[in-house]
Order: structure tokens, then sequence, then C-alpha cells
């Protein structure tokens, strides 16, 4: 049961446009979530996280939304660079009942190229 | 400030051998975790160490093991190694298990 989806393998993105990463969930229990760009040969890189109690947190170009109704997180990232082309990740944590210690629940990444 | 550093970056071994990785956590850092990733399974979970204690653990066989030190440095020792076992494996520390975690650039194994 893959509980953290990202339907999309793929997105490709004109330099200075917006580029629009997608995850889903199912466990309801999940109350923090993340999300990494990883390179070849190197670890994800962490990039920016929300809360449960919020439904948007912005750090620079990265807006991070998050619908909890729907169980839908979407990154937004304004404007794309073409080093931001990499493999990103979303990440989902149960932080609350401190049972998933350091657990970190990811999805199977979206590849994401931004052409010049 | 230093990252997380793991040691050593490529490993290759046979079918039936152990093999043990390292992970030294960022300073301050006392939760370290690990992960195996592999293209069919992604990123998955291994477990967290504490002050020297497993505090979680996901759903691998018990082949799979580990152990933190008290300066917070782990070790991961896989025994009886399989071909399946050949992946990526991550380390990754926090503060105290909070989020977020922040990753090693890993040690690929490879079983022939």
């Amino acid at each position: 049961d893959q509980q953290v989806k990202q339907n999309s393998p793929s997105l490709s993105v004109q330099e200075g446009r917006i580029s629009i990463l997608n995850c889903d969930y199912t466990n309801s229990m999940f109350d923090y979530f993340l999300w990494y760009k990883k390179y070849p040969a190197e670890g994800p890189t962490f990039l920016i996280s929300i809360s449960s109690i919020k439904d948007k947190n912005e750090d620079g170009r990265f807006t991070v939304f998050l619908n909890k109704s729907a169980k839908h997180l979407s990154l937004h990232i304004v404007p794309s660079q073409p080093g931001d082309s990499a493999v990103y990740f979303c990440a989902a944590s149960a932080n609350a009942g401190g049972t998933s210690y350091g657990k970190l629940t990811f999805g199977q990444g979206t590849i994401l190229t931004v052409h010049p | 400030k230093a990252g997380v550093t793991q040691t050593p970056r490529y490993l290759i071994k046979t079918r039936g051998q152990q093999v043990t990785l390292s992970c030294s956590p960022i300073s301050g850092h006392r939760s370290v975790s690990w992960y195996q990733q592999t293209p069919g399974q992604g990123l998955q979970f291994l477990f967290e160490y504490f002050s020297e204690t497993q505090r979680n653990k996901g759903n691998f066989p018990g082949r799979f093991s580990g152990r933190q030190f008290s300066n917070s440095r782990s070790e991961m020792n896989v025994s009886t190694l399989e071909l399946g076992d050949s992946a990526l494996y991550l380390c990754a520390s926090s503060w105290q298990g909070n989020q977020p975690q922040h990753f090693g650039d890993g040690t690929r194994l490879s079983i022939l």
C-alpha cells in the first residue's frame, strides 16, 4: 500500500515559468510534509516543509500548499531555473503520538526538467 | 557546518557475505535514520536510533540491523547478503527525530 503517491513521473518546464509538482497521501495520521530535491549520486536535499496546521508555506521561489480535505499537497517553483532540474520527492511523517520517530514515508519522485 | 557523512561511498560484496555501513550525523543531531533506495521500491525506511536506542523500525527482515554509539554515530549491518539487497543506503540525521531530516550522499551497495 503506497501511502504517498506522486503520479507524474516527469515534468518538463521552460525557464522562467512555474513548475507545479503534485503529491497525494492516504494516511490521515500524517501531520508533517516535506519536499526534497535529489541530484544523481547525491543524497536528498531538504527544500521546504509544512505542518498540517497550515495550508501554505513559502521560502523564496518555493511554495508548498496543503489541502488536508483532499489529502493533497503541491510544490510551486517560481520562476523555474535550469539548476532546478532534479528528482523531487514528497515525504510525510506522523509526529503526533510519538510513534513514528524518525520515519519518513516517501513518494516515488518526479523528474523535473527545466529547459533554457 | 559539516553535513551527514556516510562511508564507504561504494561497496561490492557477494551473496552470503555481511556488510557494515557507517554514518556520522550533523554535529548536535541525536537521531539517525536509515533508508534503502531501489528502483522498484523507492525510498523505504529501515530504522531510527536515538540516544543509542532503536525507537522505530520498518518492515525489513532481521538480517538488517543497526546500532548507535554514544557520540551519535551509527552503523548499519546486513548479514547473509542477497542479490535483492543491492541498493543505495541513505542515512539521515535530525535533532531529536523531529523533522526535517538531513541526508548523507549514501553508500551504493552492489551484490554479485
